[in-house]
C-alpha cells in the first residue's frame, strides 16, 4: 500500500517530442505528488508537484496530469530537449508528514 | 529558493573507519530532515527521519547502531556511517521538510561515500 509504481524505466525520445511517465499508487492517504528530475552525482531537483483536488497542472513545458479515481498520475514533458536527458522519479506523500514514497525512476534520454 | 547544503560532497575513506556527513538548511528551519541512500542506477530509499531534539525513526531494515542520526537544531542534522565497510559505498542524500508548505521539501546534493 506504500508503493508508487513508476513506468517505463527507460525512454528514448527524438528532440521535439512528448516524453510521458506514468506512476500508480494504492494509499489513498497520500495527498501530495512531486516529480524530481536528477543528473548524475547530484541531488534530485523538484520539477513540478501537485493536489489531488486538480487534475492538471502545468508549469512551462512540464505538466502533471493526476486522474484520482484510477490512483495514477502522470508526467509529459513537451518539445522535449537534450537537456532534459536524465532520471525522473514520482513520489508521494501525505503532506503532513513530509515522508516520501518514490518511484523506482524513469531514465530519459533525448536524442538530437 | 530554499537551499541545502551537504558536507562533504565526496569522502573516501578505509574499511572500519565512520565518516560524518551534514546536512544543513541555509535559509530555512527544518522541522524534519530525511535521509536516503541510493545505489546506481536506483531510487532514492528512505533510511531515517530525524525530528530536531528527539530521536530518528529508522525505516525498517536500517541499522539504526551503524547509521547514527543528530538533529541538533533545526538547521544541522548529521548521519555517522559507523565502522564504515565497502558495502556501505553509496550515494547519501539528505532533505529539508520545513513542513509549512505541504509535502514541500528540498534536497542536498548529496554526499559520494566510497569505503575501500
Amino acid at each position: 500500500q506504500q508503493q508508487v509504481k513508476q513506468s517505463p524505466q527507460s525512454l528514448i525520445v527524438q528532440k521535439g517530442g512528448i516524453s510521458i511517465i506514468n506512476c500508480a499508487y494504492e494509499n489513498t492517504a497520500f495527498d501530495y505528488f512531486p516529480w524530481y528530475q536528477q543528473f548524475p552525482g547530484k541531488g534530485p531537483a523538484l520539477l513540478i508537484a501537485i493536489r489531488p483536488d486538480v487534475s492538471e497542472k502545468k508549469e512551462g513545458r512540464f505538466t502533471i496530469s493526476f486522474n484520482k479515481s484510477a490512483k495514477q498520475f502522470s508526467l509529459h514533458i513537451m518539445d522535449s530537449q537534450p537537456g532534459d536527458s536524465a532520471t525522473y522519479f514520482c513520489a508521494a506523500s501525505m503532506g503532513n508528514t513530509g515522508k516520501l514514497i518514490f518511484g523506482q525512476g524513469t531514465t530519459l534520454q533525448v536524442k538530437p | 529558493g530554499a537551499v541545502v547544503s551537504q558536507h562533504p560532497s565526496r569522502v573516501i575513506c578505509k574499511s572500519g573507519t565512520s565518516v560524518k556527513i551534514e546536512c544543513r538548511s541555509l535559509d530555512f528551519q527544518a522541522t524534519t530532515m530525511f535521509w536516503y541512500r541510493q545505489f546506481p542506477k536506483q531510487s532514492l530509499m528512505l533510511m531515517a527521519t530525524s525530528n530536531e531534539g528527539s530521536k530518528a525513526t529508522y525505516e525498517q531494515g536500517v541499522e539504526k547502531d551503524k547509521f547514527l542520526i543528530n538533529h541538533a537544531s533545526l538547521t544541522l542534522s548529521t548521519l555517522t556511517v559507523t565502522s564504515a565497510h565497502p558495502e556501505d559505498s553509496s550515494f547519501y542524500i539528505c532533505s529539508a521538510f520545513p513542513g509549512t508548505s505541504g509535502g514541500l521539501q528540498y534536497f542536498g546534493p548529496g554526499t559520494r561515500l566510497t569505503v575501500l
